[in-house]
């Protein structure tokens, strides 16, 4: 069975204090590990996709990186705009071309000036 | 923007009642799901559609029915709503990339 675990549960940071939001998976073998913004009473909103070990991708002050058992939310120089649910979610190879994702609880970042 | 339409948003309902959510797209996308969203679960998986007709079983899809007569509804029913099924609804399409999902704003369902 599929399992994502994100941590911290919630984080606080001062404007422009970097940090990272970890995301640990178990998969039989991951096609794709993505994640997501959420604001409150909204529809998560897609950020990144990253295929294997090694990679990396940018947004803004976000970056994501993946290694073979977790990703990293890298957030550089945060704003209060910033402030969200990231939550983080896992494809298995086995689920061929249904994109079935399995999603982590999120971490809640609260970013203050 | 995902052109993806949720109906109603927001709905208040009492056990034993049938309920229908409706997502509609307007892309002309293959497949659509259904999640839904609870404190400390996440979101889950309810069933999914990869086709007119063609739908299946999430993780959590006891209690639920989908139908997809067209390609642009995907419509969730709930037969006898119970108050676990109170929870936040999120309909999902696939996009024309290699597996992200882009979701709806949510039905918000209070089952009393």
């Amino acid at each position: 069975e599929d399992q994502v675990t994100q941590s911290p549960e919630a984080l606080r940071l001062q404007e422009g204090e970097s940090s990272s939001l970890n995301c640990s998976y178990t998969v039989s073998g991951l096609r794709g590990l993505f994640w997501y913004r959420q604001d409150p009473g909204k529809g998560p909103e897609f950020l990144f996709t990253l295929y294997s070990a090694g990679e990396e991708k940018e947004k803004e002050r976000l970056k994501a990186t993946l290694t073979k058992k977790e990703s990293f939310l890298h957030i550089t120089a945060p704003k209060p705009e910033d402030s969200a649910t990231y939550l983080c979610a896992v494809q298995d190879s086995l689920s061929g071309t249904a994109s079935k994702l399995t999603f982590g609880t999120g971490t809640r970042l609260q970013v203050t000036l | 923007d995902a052109g993806i339409t949720q109906s109603p948003r927001h709905k208040v309902t009492e056990t034993g009642t049938p309920v229908t959510l409706r997502c509609h797209q307007t892309e002309n996308h293959r497949y659509m799901y259904w999640y839904r969203q609870d404190p400390g679960h996440g979101l889950r998986l309810i069933h999914y559609s990869y086709g007119v007709k063609d739908t299946d079983k999430g993780e959590v899809s006891d209690g639920y029915s989908v139908s997809r007569s067209k390609t642009e509804d995907f419509l969730l029913t709930l037969e006898s709503a119970t108050s676990s099924q109170t929870s936040v609804y999120f309909c999902a399409i696939r996009g024309s990339g290699t597996g992200e999902l882009f979701f709806g704003e949510g039905s918000r369902l209070t089952v009393l």
